[in-house]
């Protein structure tokens, strides 16, 4: 079964304006880890974010912030004043410490700022 | 720093090659892994290392051998690789726990001719 959904598969928004990007995840552990990354078309994983599952404050890091809803198991992405910059493939991802560590990703979400 | 350097960036192999990719880190991160990424797909665990032990293979083929001969060092040794294999490797490492970041590598394009 998925893990980690993400339902947009592309999304278009306008240079300056907020954007929310959607994670939904499935877990039966009680410890578990969530992250974001950014991929541009050059391939590199760049890490944006994470968020604890104990962590009772969603976790911010600049321009991107976490909505953590952990009844909902939702953990979507907002970043604010969205940059041309920022166009590129959006990825959620989930950590399992209690399963040797492992990491999967969702779909991922194709992001196009526009000027 | 948190830096996870992979070599080679690129690597154009035949089918009849023995070649290897090394990743490397000095965060002291215990967790390491090998991810495969097919074009506009996510990418698929392969290994994960966790102590310098194979903790995780996700059914990958033999062709594919992974090694961690220190707490640094990350290898994956491909031999007899098919086209199919052609993909954007990435390795990635991580401090073993709970509310510990991941960080990857700039990943190696791998082309199987």
């Amino acid at each position: 079964a998925q893990k980690i959904t993400q339902t947009q598969p592309g999304m278009f928004v306008q240079e300056k304006e907020a954007v929310t990007l959607d994670c939904t995840y499935d877990t039966s552990d009680q410890s578990y880890g969530l992250f974001w990354y950014k991929q541009p078309s050059s391939g590199e994983m760049i890490f944006l974010i994470y968020q604890g599952s104990y962590d009772e404050q969603n976790a911010t890091e600049g321009r991107y912030s976490l909505n953590f809803q952990k009844a909902r198991k939702s953990a979507n992405l907002v970043i604010s004043a969205s940059q041309l910059g920022d166009s590129a493939m959006y990825f959620c991802a989930m950590r399992e410490p209690l399963r040797d560590d492992k990491i999967i990703f969702g779909k991922g979400t194709r992001l196009h700022i526009l000027p | 720093d948190t830096e996870v350097t992979q070599t080679p960036k690129h690597l154009v192999m035949g089918m009849t090659n023995k070649k290897s990719l090394k990743c490397e880190q000095h965060m002291g991160h215990r967790a390491m892994y090998w991810y495969k990424q097919k074009a506009k797909k996510p990418p698929e665990l392969m290994f994960v290392y966790s102590y310098e032990k194979l903790s995780i293979n996700e059914s990958v083929p033999s062709r594919f051998s992974p090694e961690c001969p220190n707490s640094s060092l990350l290898n994956l040794h491909l031999h007899a690789l098919q086209p199919e294999d052609s993909a954007l490797y990435l390795c990635a490492s991580s401090p073993s726990g709970l509310n510990t970041e991941a960080f990857f590598g700039q990943g190696t394009r791998l082309t199987v001719v």
